[in-house]
C-alpha cells in the first residue's frame, strides 16, 4: 500500500450542504491532485496543487476548490452539493511536476449526496 | 480538449491466455503514459508505466508499448491469472496547458477465467 491516506472514508451529505475531504500526501511527496471518480468511469482531474499553489484545474465548476498546506497535505471543499457529486474522491501524491512522474492513489473518500 | 480513447471496455480471457488493452490520446505533448490496476472498492495502483522516450518497457507477466507517432499505448498482460480479474485504467499526463495533468481512459475490465 502507498503512504498516502485520505479521510474520512465515507460521507454521506444532503444536496446544498459543504463538504471538505482531506488527503495526507506521501512522505516527500510535493504535489496532490484530487480526482473524482463516479461508478464505473474512469477518475476525472478535478485539481492539481503543487507547493501549496494551484498548478492546474479540469472541467469542475469554482464550487470544487481545493488547499495545500506547508506539510503538503491537501483538502478538497465541495460548496452547495449536487446528487450529481456522489462519487468515489480520490487524491494522489506524486514529487514534483517535471520530475519523476509516478503518482500514487489515496484509498479514496466516498461521498453519496441525498 | 485532451481526451483518452480506451478499448476494450470489457474483456475476458481463459487463464493463460494473453490479454492486450489499447488506448489512444489526443495531447501530443503528452509524456508519461502509466496504467493503473483497481480492484472492486480499492485504490487504483500504478502497476506500469512508459515515457515518452522509450517505445517499450517489459516488468514479468506485463509490458506496454508506445507509437508516439499514432499516439497510441497499449497494455500486454501474458499468462494471466486469475487475480488479474480487475479494472485497468490507462493515462496520459500531459503538459501542453503547462499543467502537469492525468488524463485517465474510460477503463477496461479484465476478466480472467479459470
Amino acid at each position: 500500500e502507498t503512504g498516502v491516506t485520505q479521510s474520512p472514508t465515507h460521507l454521506i451529505k444532503t444536496r446544498g450542504q459543504q463538504v471538505t475531504l482531506r488527503c495526507s500526501s506521501q512522505s516527500g511527496h510535493n504535489t496532490v491532485s484530487w480526482y473524482q471518480q463516479a461508478l464505473g468511469q474512469g477518475p476525472q482531474f478535478i485539481f492539481q496543487y503543487y507547493r501549496e499553489e494551484e498548478n492546474g484545474r479540469g472541467n469542475f465548476p469554482p464550487r470544487f476548490s481545493g488547499l495545500q498546506f506547508p506539510n503538503y497535505s491537501s483538502e478538497l471543499n465541495v460548496n452547495a452539493l449536487e446528487l450529481d457529486d456522489s462519487a468515489l474522491y480520490l487524491c494522489a501524491s506524486s514529487l514534483g511536476l517535471a520530475g519523476t512522474y509516478e503518482q500514487y492513489f489515496g484509498p479514496g473518500t466516498r461521498l453519496t449526496v441525498t | 480538449g485532451e481526451n483518452v480513447e480506451q478499448h476494450p471496455s470489457t474483456l475476458s480471457v481463459q487463464e493463460g491466455d494473453s490479454a492486450v488493452i489499447k488506448c489512444t490520446y489526443s495531447d501530443s505533448a503528452s509524456n508519461y503514459f502509466p496504467w493503473y490496476k483497481q480492484e472492486l472498492g480499492k485504490r487504483p495502483q500504478l502497476i506500469i508505466d512508459i515515457r515518452s522516450n522509450v517505445g517499450e518497457k517489459k516488468d514479468q507477466r506485463i509490458a506496454v508499448t508506445l507509437n508516439k507517432t499514432a499516439k497510441h499505448f497499449s497494455l500486454h498482460i501474458t499468462e494471466t491469472q486469475p487475480e488479474d480479474s480487475a479494472v485497468y485504467f490507462c493515462a496520459a499526463r500531459g503538459g501542453s496547458s503547462g499543467t502537469y495533468k492525468y488524463i485517465f481512459g474510460t477503463g477496461t475490465r479484465l476478466k480472467v477465467l479459470a
